[in-house]
């Protein structure tokens, strides 16, 4: 079945330094979407990605989808304790939605 | 928009008893909702994915009687885990789509069971 990889597991950086998680799926996908999901919350959805080559920008947030529309990454630039928590990928593909295993991000102030 | 509410937040219940846990569609018609199931710093394990009118697909290794899925409606699906063991407990999540592959999924906020 489709597997979505997610690297790292964590990640822990100092406040101001940038941050980066990679997805990479077995499977070519229909479109790869990201969430957040705070220490006891649930995730919430930041943005999906559709066409291959992507690129999408959010503040000091950008996402990007591969040519091959099978992996993907988010960058966040100057790093803040806001930006605490962990980061799933979710590869959609069939109507279904694969969701990596999660970069936790710790941000030291 | 876009808001899903999961009911309860939190249950605490006895080895053998049902729980009901609720998932509804505030502000759109869901035509698909997905059950999951998390575990602590893990990611989120899908259980089923329940479609309105028709029964649910459960995935691999998730028994449908035990975890019983209804999606009368297309504001509301219900998960109940039937003669719950402690080892249901659990961090359960649902999810609602407006439909189509290109539909972001939308999360309630969790239940927390914990069976003693």
């Amino acid at each position: 079945g489709q597997q979505v990889m997610q690297i790292p597991q964590y990640q822990h950086v100092q406040e101001g330094e940038d941050f980066t998680t990679y997805c990479n799926s077995s499977t070519t996908l229909s479109n790869i979407q990201w969430y957040k999901q705070r220490p006891g919350g649930h995730p919430v959805f930041l943005i999906q990605l559709v066409k291959s080559g992507e690129v999408k920008k959010q503040k000091r947030l950008t996402f990007q989808f591969g040519e091959a529309k099978k992996n993907s990454s988010l960058h966040i630039t100057a790093t803040q304790t806001t930006d605490v928590g962990t980061y799933f990928c979710a590869g959609r593909n069939a109507g279904k939605s694969t969701f990596g295993d999660g970069t936790t991000l710790t941000v030291k102030p | 928009g876009a808001v899903v509410s999961q009911h309860p937040s939190w249950v605490i219940c006895k080895s053998g008893t049902s729980v009901k846990i609720e998932c509804r569609s505030l502000d759109f018609q869901a035509t698909t909702m997905f059950w999951y199931r998390q575990f602590p710093k893990q990611s989120l394990m899908l259980m089923a994915t329940s479609n309105e009118g028709s029964k649910a697909t459960y995935e691999q290794g998730v028994e449908k009687d035990k975890f019983l899925i209804n999606h009368a409606s297309l504001t509301l699906s219900t998960l109940t885990v039937t003669s719950a063991h402690p080892e249901d407990s659990s961090f359960y999540i649902c999810s609602a789509s407006g439909g189509g592959n290109n539909s972001p999924l939308h999360f309630g906020n969790g239940t927390r069971l914990t069976v003693t």
